[in-house]
């Protein structure tokens, strides 16, 4: 089984539409992450969150929020979706007793806003 | 502030050939540095890091040594296969940010 796991897996959806993105771990990691890429941009952090009553913004957060359920669930939100916040979004996790070390990402979700 | 450029592509090579993708950084203090890959469809996997200056990671035949005098972390590996064909991510973590910092990533077409 998948350590980190995302749904949906692909979305379509239409402007002004509420949109959640979901993402579970089980790799009890206490740091969790949203990025989302877009060709030619490479990953762009949205939100993170370094324990359950932690968040804080990334570089573009604006237009998306973000709640941490738990420790191994941390769910984006689109309000009011737009169609240049159609990209490939993905859920990471940090963890293994250190800020210098890797992340770990699940598969992606494709989201398209018409 | 905080960056990473990687070599722009597509690196097309055939099969067997020597490929080198490059990779700077700027960051405070001593960061770490990583390379992940995305194969088609799939999500991110870390292919190697390294933590400190001078040290050299490698995995899968790939390799890359963390330059600080030239703030580089070039990608390395002495003969592609077809199965290497991907997109690779250069990213840098500043030290005690718990952050990554991306690259705009680099496709590697390997052809037979």
């Amino acid at each position: 089984d998948a350590d980190v796991t995302q749904t949906p897996r692909n979305r379509i959806t239409k402007t002004g539409k509420r949109i959640m993105l979901e993402c579970s771990q089980t790799k009890g990691h206490d740091r969790m992450y949203w990025y989302r890429q877009d060709p030619g941009l490479g990953l762009r952090l949205i939100y993170y969150s370094f324990d359950v009553k932690d968040i804080n913004k990334g570089e573009i957060s604006d237009g998306y929020s973000v709640s941490r359920q738990a420790q191994a669930k941390f769910s984006l939100s689109l309000e009011s979706a737009i169609p240049n916040q159609t990209a490939l979004y993905f859920c990471a996790t940090g963890g293994g007793g250190g800020l210098r070390n890797e992340q770990f990402f699940g598969p992606g979700t494709r989201l398209t806003v018409l | 502030g905080n960056s990473v450029t990687q070599m722009e592509g597509p690196v097309t090579l055939s099969e067997e050939a020597f490929l080198t993708i490059n990779c700077t950084y700027t960051a405070t203090g001593y960061p770490s540095l990583f390379w992940y890959v995305q194969y088609p469809g799939e999500g991110l996997q870390l292919l190697l890091k390294a933590t400190k200056a001078d040290d050299k990671g490698s995995n899968k035949g790939f390799e890359a040594t963390y330059r600080k005098e030239t703030t580089s972390f070039h990608l390395e590996k002495g003969s592609v296969q077809v199965s290497d064909s991907a997109v690779y991510f250069c990213a840098t973590q500043p030290s005690n940010t718990g952050k990554l910092i991306f690259g705009q990533g680099t496709t590697l077409q390997v052809k037979p």
